[in-house]
C-alpha cells in the first residue's frame, strides 16, 4: 500500500554515482518536505536526508536530495561497499493525514 | 545519547492482542512525538500513528483504526503500542521513532525493532 514510487533497484560500481527517484503527487511530496532513508539488513531505518536536502549530523555528504514538483531524488556520490542497503523516502501526505513510505530500492554495489 | 529502546519478541495466536514498550532516554520524553511504523518481511516501514508524549492526544491510520491503542508513561519516558485481534497478516517488525518535525515523516532516532510473530 506505499503511496510514494521507487524503482526496485539501482547498482553502481564503486565511486560512481547513483540517484534513486521517488514519485508522488500533490498531497504528499508536492505539498511537504521529502526525507530518506537508509537500512541496512536485520536494522532499524536510519535517517539519510530530511527536509528535501538536510543531512543530520554524521552523515557523509556523498548523500544529497532533491526535490521537484511531486518527486525527489535520492544521490548517492562516491559509491563505497559500505552503501550496499535498501533506501526508502517519506513524506507526509495531507489526505490520509499520515506518513507515507515509498516502495523501496535496493541499492547493489558491483 | 538519545536512545530509543523497545521490548523483547512475541509469539501470539491470532485473535490475541499484542502490547509493545518503547523507553526513552537521552532528551526530554515530552517535548517529541512518538511515531509508530512496522515493517512486514520483505516489505517496506508502514505507519501506523502517533502519541503527543505531553497531552497523551494519539492519531491513528485508518487501516489500524479501532484496532491499535498507543499510550504512554511519562513518569518513566515510555510509549506503547497496543495492537489487538492479531491475524498473519500483522507479523511484522514493529518500530517506535522519534518525530524531528510536526506532519513530515522525519524521524530521527528508531527503536531497535520488536518482532512479533502470529502463529497458530
Amino acid at each position: 500500500q506505499s503511496v510514494l514510487t521507487q524503482p526496485p533497484s539501482a547498482s553502481g560500481t564503486p565511486g560512481q554515482r547513483v540517484t534513486i527517484s521517488c514519485s508522488g503527487s500533490s498531497s504528499n511530496i508536492g505539498s511537504n518536505t521529502v526525507n530518506w532513508y537508509q537500512q541496512l539488513p536485520g536494522t532499524a531505518p536510519k535517517l539519510l536526508i530530511y527536509r528535501d536536502n538536510q543531512r543530520p549530523s554524521g552523515i557523509p555528504d556523498r548523500f544529497s536530495g532533491s526535490k521537484s514538483g511531486a518527486s525527489a531524488s535520492l544521490a548517492i556520490r562516491g559509491l563505497q561497499s559500505e552503501d550496499e542497503a535498501d533506501y526508502y523516502c517519506a513524506a507526509w501526505d495531507d489526505g490520509l493525514n499520515g506518513c507515507v513510505f515509498g516502495t523501496g530500492t535496493k541499492v547493489t554495489v558491483l | 545519547q538519545v536512545q530509543l529502546v523497545q521490548s523483547g519478541a512475541e509469539v501470539k495466536k491470532p485473535g490475541a492482542s499484542v502490547k509493545v514498550s518503547c523507553k526513552a532516554s537521552g532528551y526530554t520524553f515530552s517535548g517529541y512525538y512518538m511515531h509508530w511504523m512496522r515493517q512486514a518481511p520483505g516489505q517496506g516501514p508502514e505507519w501506523m500513528g502517533w502519541i503527543n508524549p505531553q497531552s497523551g492526544g494519539s492519531s491513528y491510520a485508518q487501516k489500524f483504526q479501532g484496532r491499535v491503542t498507543m499510550t504512554r508513561d511519562a513518569s518513566i519516558s515510555t510509549g506503547y503500542m497496543e495492537l489487538s485481534r492479531l491475524t498473519s497478516d500483522d507479523t511484522a517488525v514493529y518500530y517506535c521513532a522519534r518525530a524531528g518535525d510536526f506532519w513530515s515523516g522525519h524521524f530521527d532516532y528508531w527503536g531497535q525493532g520488536t518482532l512479533v510473530t502470529v502463529s497458530s
